[in-house]
């Protein structure tokens, strides 16, 4: 079976400071996928990020960076300097393959980020 | 482009009514997905199509739920009975192709209440 557990329920920093989010995944699939969503207070589920099982090269879009390390099943999330629209709840999800067809997403718990001005 | 779109985006109801939540993808995606989001579950995928064609409804909580896709660009979940439990942020989402990994993309959601 599938899962993800992000064990950082909550976290609260001050604007500027740099924050990681912890994801780790469970799965017996060679192949799969990894994602990042973010629901900002108005609720709405925001696509950021996908990875594949085989490419564990870093990531970086601006302020935002991906860590991928397949030996520890983890997939953490670095915002530098961080800004107060940054707070939301971010969820890191993962695509399990499945036998009839498609795919679906298994979402971890979610982290509430709040960064104070 | 138009993301996915859902209506509406607040529904208050009584329990016992009837509930229909609308459901519009993204044009050129063949997967379209439910997902329910509550404070003690989570989020939590209710059923997927492909094609139009309901391929899981393990997630459906109970016979009182059920969701239909009559063609590529429409899709509803229905509630009836609806009970106060059922309140909760419904998402839907799409995907483009039957692949495993392919981006999935949701809508803004729709908040019910049930009293």
């Amino acid at each position: 079976a599938q899962k993800v557990t992000q064990a950082q329920t909550e976290i609260s920093v001050v604007e500027k400071e740099d924050v990681t989010l912890d994801c780790v995944y469970e799965t017996r699939d060679t192949t799969y996928y990894l994602f990042w969503y973010k629901q900002p207070p108005s609720g709405e589920l925001v696509f950021l990020i996908r990875r594949n099982s085989f490419d564990e090269q870093n990531e970086i879009s601006g302020r935002y960076s991906w860590n991928f390390q397949k030996s520890t099943s983890s997939f953490n999330f670095t915002i530098t300097a961080s800004q107060v629209v940054d707070s939301a709840v971010y969820f890191c999800a993962l695509s399990e393959a499945l036998e009839t067809s498609g795919s679906r997403l298994t979402f971890g718990e979610g982290t509430q980020l709040t960064v104070n001005p | 482009d138009a993301g996915v779109i859902q209506s509406p985006r607040h529904e208050v109801t009584e329990m016992g009514q009837e509930v229909t939540l609308r459901c519009k993808p993204i044009s050129g995606h063949n997967s379209l997905f439910w997902y329910r989001q509550t404070m003690m579950r989570g989020l939590e995928l209710l059923i997927y199509f492909n094609n139009n064609v309901p391929i899981d409804d393990s997630g459906m909580p109970e016979d009182r739920f059920s969701a239909k896709m009559p063609n590529a660009s429409f899709s509803t979940l229905k509630i009836q009975p609806s009970e106060p439990r059922d309140s909760a942020v419904y998402f839907c989402a799409s995907s483009r192709q039957v692949v495993s990994g392919n981006t999935i993309y949701f809508g803004e959601g729709s908040w019910l209440t049930v009293v």
